[in-house]
């Protein structure tokens, strides 16, 4: 049972490139979550997803797209990086809204 | 808006106590709150739900006082692993789907 797995761990992209993370739960939640993490503050929500197809937009969306390609992966998009989206992201999941949120073990990213 | 914690950090003794707050602008429907280590992911603590409804660990304590729209935990008999940063996680639409995070009160315990 790993939990909720992220990969990459780190990463390094020059302004202007894209990439996507990725985020996998084997724990049968409907509910999933991206985060980012900046130094000395409290986690963001970039987007959160209540079931398989379905995407809401959080405090920060801007600059990301997100997928949830099934119950399990729900994955992170950044079309064309900035460096204002240096910064740690974190995914979790859980089993609804009412319950805790279980956390991978973050991505750091950053962007030149 | 983001809530207010305080304090913003603490250093404690081992079994020594400690409360952190979380304060917000807004009406609150419920709080959350996590523990996160450095260098690693955050961990969850408790949930506080209007009405008085707790769902969490038995050691640790917390309280949520809806009118003064506050939440405050509580460490008691502190231990070496209570170290960390904590987070109050606030829901200000009643779904708990979206929750606004505070900046964190960093506590460590010495010997």
């Amino acid at each position: 049972n790993a939990g909720v797995t992220q990969t990459p761990k780190f990463q390094v992209l020059k302004t202007g490139q894209s990439m996507t993370l990725q985020c996998a739960q084997d724990m049968n939640h409907n509910s999933m979550y991206w985060y980012r993490q900046d130094p000395g503050m409290g986690l963001r929500l970039i987007y959160y997803s209540a079931s398989e197809g379905t995407t809401d937009k959080g405090e920060v969306p801007n600059g990301y797209n997100v997928s949830r390609l099934n119950k399990r992966e729900f994955s992170l998009r950044l079309e064309s990086a900035a460096p204002s989206q240096t910064s740690v992201y974190f995914c979790a999941s859980s089993e609804g809204v009412w319950a805790e949120q279980f956390f991978g073990p973050g991505t750091r990213l950053t962007v030149l | 808006q983001q809530p207010v914690q305080s304090p913003q950090a603490v250093i404690l003794r081992e079994g020594e106590d400690a409360v952190i707050n979380c304060s917000s602008s807004k009406a609150l429907y419920s709080v959350h709150w996590y523990r996160q280590k450095h260098g690693e992911a955050p961990v969850f603590l408790m949930i506080l739900l209007k009405g008085g409804e707790q769902k969490g660990h038995d050691k640790i304590s917390a309280s949520f006082n809806e009118k003064k729209q506050q939440s405050s935990l509580y460490l008691t008999a502190s231990q070496l692993s209570y170290s960390g940063t904590y987070f109050c996680g606030t829901d200000h639409t009643g779904t708990a789907s979206k929750l606004t995070f505070g900046t964190g009160t960093r506590l460590q315990v010495t010997l």
